[in-house]
């Protein structure tokens, strides 16, 4: 099956810091990734579309300049949180699709400090 | 638009059957099942895009209404490994972003 990776599976960082994490699709190529955020016990609520080549196209509410998307290739994108806070502390999801069905990464906890 | 899902939580003992179900009050492109256990991410359970479509693997099945509105997810002779949170992400339109429901929380006892 299509495989995501996410890297660093967690990370602690200090209040004002940025952190970046990474999502490859590792045996497909895709144009177009999704990054996710989940907070605990809740479901998983959409923040940006990455599109492969082009900006990222972000949900009401989500803060572009704060959350930095980048999609370099077919197969990585990369989501910066710039001068993190401890709000930001979460399970952040990327997924991605070959076809039809998206294929999650492994997630990536953020705890700011 | 955000599907409605229901029940919000389950307890099942072992060899029991479950149905979860998730609508919408509009037609539907796909509708995408996962689960996903605790500190970790969803997986893919399978994806219906046809209406009045039904298909399943091992004891895990789910179905598309006709009118491509809701879809329900069976789960027959539960497992223990079957405990997590159940997640229906829905599309309006192909290739689109998913949105999923607040989930439904199923606990298998043994």
């Amino acid at each position: 099956g299509a495989v995501v990776s996410q890297h660093p599976s967690w990370v602690i960082c200090k209040s004002g810091t940025s952190v970046k994490i990474e999502c490859r699709s590792l045996d497909f190529q895709a144009t177009t990734m999704f990054w996710y955020r989940q907070f605990p016990k809740q479901s998983l609520m959409l923040m940006a579309t990455s599109n492969e080549g082009s900006k990222a196209t972000y949900e009401q509410g989500v803060e572009k300049d704060k959350f930095l998307i980048n999609h370099a290739s077919l197969t990585l994108s990369t989501l910066t949180v710039t001068s993190a806070h401890p709000e930001d502390s979460s399970f952040y999801i990327c997924s991605a699709s070959p076809k039809y069905e998206q294929y999650f990464g492994p997630g990536t906890r953020l705890t700011v400090t | 638009q955000q599907p409605v899902q229901s029940p919000q939580a389950v307890i099942l003992r072992e060899g029991e059957d479950a149905v979860i179900n998730c609508s919408s009050s509009k037609a539907l492109y796909s509708v995408h099942w996962y689960r996903q256990k605790h500190g970790e991410a969803p997986v893919f359970l399978m994806i219906l895009l046809k209406g009045g479509e039904q298909k399943g693997h091992d004891k895990i099945s789910a179905s598309f209404n006709e009118k491509k509105q809701q879809s329900s997810l069976y789960l027959t002779a539960s497992q223990l490994s079957y405990s997590g949170t159940y997640f229906c992400g829905t599309e309006n339109s192909g290739n689109t972003p998913l949105v999923f429901g607040k989930g439904t929380r199923l606990s298998v006892i043994a």
